[in-house]
């Protein structure tokens, strides 16, 4: 069975500052891996994903994640935050095997610091 | 404008007593899904639909039912809620069950 791992609840970072936000998944068979960011009292969004191709992924905002099959790691990454970056943000994992259902991570809020 | 519509967005209640929280599409996506959050643990899915008529439990489906009838709608039926269903509930729907789902508001419930 697919699993995932966030593996920082929290992540305060000053403004300006690159941050990466960890994430690594269990899975025996090929996976498609999506980020998704929560804004205070919204809905999900989604940031960026990999289905196939290239394993560096660029997304909205100008958040990226590398795929790394061999750590089986999907990292989210952002060389500069804002303060209208703070949200929780959430990696999930699905497969053809298990009917694309997502399993999630427990999510990583990201705490802007002036 | 694309978009997933839930109903109600907010919902006080108390134990026992039948509730239906809607959950609306307007992309024509086949795929269809409901979810809840709680602190700590993520989201987790309840049910989901692969398409009409086609529905299969997720990963906490006790307590919970849900029909699809037609391909817009996805209701989430809680015949006898219980406190430890209070949650936030989520819908999303996608094309196919590979591609990115997209989320309504959210539904948050509260068992009494």
């Amino acid at each position: 069975a697919q699993s995932v791992t966030q593996l920082d609840s929290q992540v305060p970072v000053f403004e300006e500052a690159p941050v990466e936000l960890r994430c690594n998944y269990s899975s025996s068979v090929s996976v498609y891996l999506f980020w998704y960011v929560q804004y205070p009292n919204q809905g999900l969004q989604l940031l960026l994903k990999y289905l196939s191709g290239s394993t560096l992924v660029k997304g909205i905002n100008g958040f990226e994640a590398e795929f790394n099959k061999s750590q089986t790691s999907f990292h989210l990454r952002k060389p500069s935050v804002h303060i209208s970056d703070t949200a929780e943000y959430f990696c999930a994992v699905s497969t053809m095997d298990s009917n694309y259902q997502l399993i999630w991570g427990a999510g990583t809020k990201l705490i802007i610091k002036p | 404008e694309a978009q997933v519509t839930q109903n109600p967005r907010y919902l006080i209640t108390v134990t026992g007593k039948k509730l239906t929280v809607t959950c609306s599409q307007n992309m024509n996506h086949e795929y269809m899904s409901w979810y809840r959050q709680d602190p700590g643990l993520g989201l987790r899915q309840i049910y989901y639909s692969m398409n009409v008529e086609v529905t299969d439990k997720g990963d906490v489906p006790e307590g919970y039912k849900v029909s699809r009838k037609e391909k817009r709608n996805f209701p989430l039926i809680l015949e006898s809620p219980s406190p430890n269903q209070t949650s936030l509930y989520f819908c999303a729907s996608s094309l196919v069950g590979d591609q990115p789902q997209h989320f309504g508001d959210g539904t948050r419930l509260s068992i009494l």
